[in-house]
């Protein structure tokens, strides 16, 4: 079945980009039917939705973070990543990857990953 | 803020049944399916509840949805101590064009 695993730094220092991969196994990153997602939850509080792309290339995101936020896939390598530039503290948080299920619409996140808590502090 | 409001807290004994409202507006709810997600602690959100009302499998049935025009509504019956968790409404908003989530919802099993 199709499983999701993040990966990257657990510590970056303000101002410097965070970058977090997901690798895709168990089954087809490049499926038609599939967007791939990013969600996040500072310590304490609730989760934010991030972004999604489409394996074509398309995404979307977040409106307060899209001047700072690029995701990518890359199918070759069956992962997508994310890449927040200028981080500041407030960017603290356990950063999620999951995919939207095909039949539950974009909003209906069925498969995540398990979680990668990244610090952002000098 | 979040675009969606849910009351922060909600409780019950076990066997009862239990809501959690989820209100939002014309360009999200209103528009568009609801999705509620259990986060138990230390643990990623699971989907719960996708199209309103559909159940992933795995999931039982006492759980259920419900949506009404901007808002929406999880309700549990037949509580259980496992039951005990954060809960999360979460839909795509056309004005914003993107997901939105509420800010959830601690449920405590008394």
């Amino acid at each position: 079945q199709l499983q999701l695993q993040e990966s990257g730094p657990g510590l970056v220092k303000p101002s410097e980009p965070l970058s977090l991969t997901c690798t895709v196994s168990g089954g087809s990153i490049s499926s038609s039917s599939y967007y791939w997602g990013w969600i996040r939850q500072p310590p304490g509080k609730g989760l934010e939705w991030i972004g999604v792309i489409y394996y074509g290339g398309s995404a979307y995101y977040n409106p307060s973070l899209k001047s700072r936020v690029t995701i990518s896939v890359d199918t070759s390598k069956k992962h997508f990543s994310l890449t927040l530039n200028s981080v500041t503290a407030a960017d603290t948080a356990v950063y999620y990857c999951a995919r939207p299920a095909p039949s539950g619409g974009t909003a209906a996140f069925d498969i995540w990953g398990q979680g990668t808590m990244v610090t952002v502090s000098s | 803020q979040s675009v969606l409001t849910q009351p922060p807290s909600a409780s019950g004994t076990p066997g009862q049944r239990v809501t959690i409202s989820c209100s939002g507006s014309s360009s999200n709810i209103g528009r568009n399916t609801v999705n509620w997600y259990q986060q138990l602690p230390g643990t990623a959100p699971q989907l719960l509840m996708y199209s309103n009302i559909q159940r992933p499998s795995g999931v039982p049935d006492r759980f259920s949805g419900s949506k009404s025009g901007t808002s929406a509504s999880l309700a549990i019956s037949g509580l259980q101590s496992e039951d005990e968790a954060d809960y999360y409404c979460a839909t795509w908003d056309d004005s914003l064009n993107g997901v939105v989530f509420g800010g959830g919802t601690k449920l405590t099993v008394l």
